[in-house]
Parts: C-alpha cells; sequence; structure tokens
C-alpha cells in the first residue's frame, strides 16, 4: 500500500546546530506537508508544497519538494530550543485524496 | 483563523463505560472532519472521515460499532468510543478542512483516553 517514510527517527542536536530530516513516499504526490508537534500537544500545519522541485523558506526553516514529486526535506538552520518537536510530512492519499497519509515523523530534542 | 476544538482534553473512565469526544471549527465551517489515533511517540493513524450530513467512512481494521461518529453540523463532530477498554486508552485528534480546495487540515488539541 501506499507509504510515506521518514528518516532520522530521532534526532538530537546542540542548540545552534543544524537539522534535516527527510520524506519519501512510495508513490508520486500531488502536493506534500508538513506538521510539527510540540510535545504533549498537537500538530500544527507548516506548510504545503505543490511544484517539482519547489523550495520554500520560513525564517530558519527550508522546505524542499523532490523532482520526481516523491520526496521532501524539512532542513533547520541553526536550531534553537524552540524548535523541539516532531516534525511529520504527510501526502494525500491515492484513493481519497482528502485524506492523508503520514510519515512516522521525526523526533527532534535539543541540547541548550 | 481556523481554529478547532475538542473536548475533552482528558478523560479517565472505567473498563466498559463509553465516553464521547467533541471536534468542533470555532471559526469556520468544516465540509470534511477526520478522527485520528496517535499511540506515544508513534504517528498518526487515520480512524474515519466524516463529512456533515452523512454516514462517516472509516479505515480498514476500525470498528464502526465501536467507534461512533457523528458530524450533525458543519462545525461538528463526534467520536463515541463504546465499551471503552484499557486497549483504547490512546490520545485522539480530530482536524478539519477549510474547504474542498484547501488541502491542510487543522488539528484539535487532541483528547487522551485513559481507560482502567
Amino acid at each position: 500500500g501506499q507509504q510515506v517514510m521518514q528518516i532520522p527517527q530521532y534526532q538530537h542536536v546542540q542548540e545552534g546546530e543544524d537539522f534535516t530530516t527527510y520524506c519519501n513516499s512510495s508513490t508520486t504526490l500531488s502536493n506534500i506537508q508538513w506538521y510539527k508537534q510540540r510535545p504533549g500537544g498537537h500538530p500544527v500545519f507548516l506548510i504545503q508544497l505543490v511544484k517539482s522541485g519547489e523550495v520554500k523558506k520560513q525564517k530558519r526553516l527550508t522546505f524542499q519538494f523532490g523532482e520526481a514529486k516523491k520526496n521532501s526535506s524539512l532542513h533547520i538552520t541553526a536550531t534553537q530550543t524552540t524548535d523541539v518537536g516532531t516534525y511529520f510530512c504527510a501526502g494525500p492519499r491515492i484513493q481519497g485524496a482528502q485524506k492523508l497519509v503520514f510519515g512516522q515523523g521525526t523526533r527532534l530534542t535539543i541540547n541548550p | 483563523g481556523a481554529v478547532v476544538s475538542q473536548h475533552p482534553s482528558r478523560v479517565i473512565c472505567k473498563s466498559g463505560t463509553s465516553v464521547k469526544i467533541e471536534c468542533r471549527s470555532l471559526d469556520f465551517q468544516a465540509t470534511t472532519m477526520f478522527w485520528y489515533r496517535q499511540f506515544p511517540k508513534q504517528s498518526l493513524m487515520l480512524m474515519a472521515t466524516s463529512n456533515e450530513g452523512s454516514k462517516a467512512t472509516y479505515e480498514q481494521g476500525v470498528e464502526k460499532d465501536k467507534f461512533l461518529i457523528n458530524h450533525a453540523s458543519l462545525t461538528l463532530s463526534t467520536l463515541t468510543v463504546t465499551s471503552a477498554h484499557p486497549e483504547d486508552s490512546s490520545f485522539y485528534i480530530c482536524s478539519a478542512r477549510r474547504g474542498s480546495r484547501d488541502n491542510e487540515q487543522f488539528f484539535g488539541p487532541g483528547t487522551r483516553l485513559t481507560v482502567l
């Protein structure tokens, strides 16, 4: 079945270091979305990428959608303690595109 | 805008009882709401999709008679866990879409259910 895989599962960095999480889909996606879930919280929408090769930036966060629209990455430059949380990518289902298939998430912890 | 609330935030109940969780879109009309389940340190697993005025569609492996979903209005969906058992203990999160053109989902704060 359709799968969305994320690596790494966990990442621990020193504050100020960079962080990257990678997302790979078993199928071509019409779009990919990224969500952040703080510890004890709920997922919050960060961004949606639609175009092949698209790159979008939000301050220290850079999101990229692969040329084949099957993979994506989120890069955080100079992490801060507020970046702590789990980052999920999600893509629309092949059947029932309103539904999302979530990756397993990458949990980021930061040493201040 | 696009705020989704959930009530209650936490519930502890005895095995065999039923628990109702409400999900409301506060500042928009949600034609579609989704119910997810999340176990500790795991991803979100879609349980069912709820469309206003029609029956919910359940994911494979989710018992529709156990997890009753009602989407009575464009701003309210409810999930009732019937005859709850300890294995139903989990974090239940709803989300909503603003419209058919918006792909992003707005999540409620979640309900942590503990069944003793």
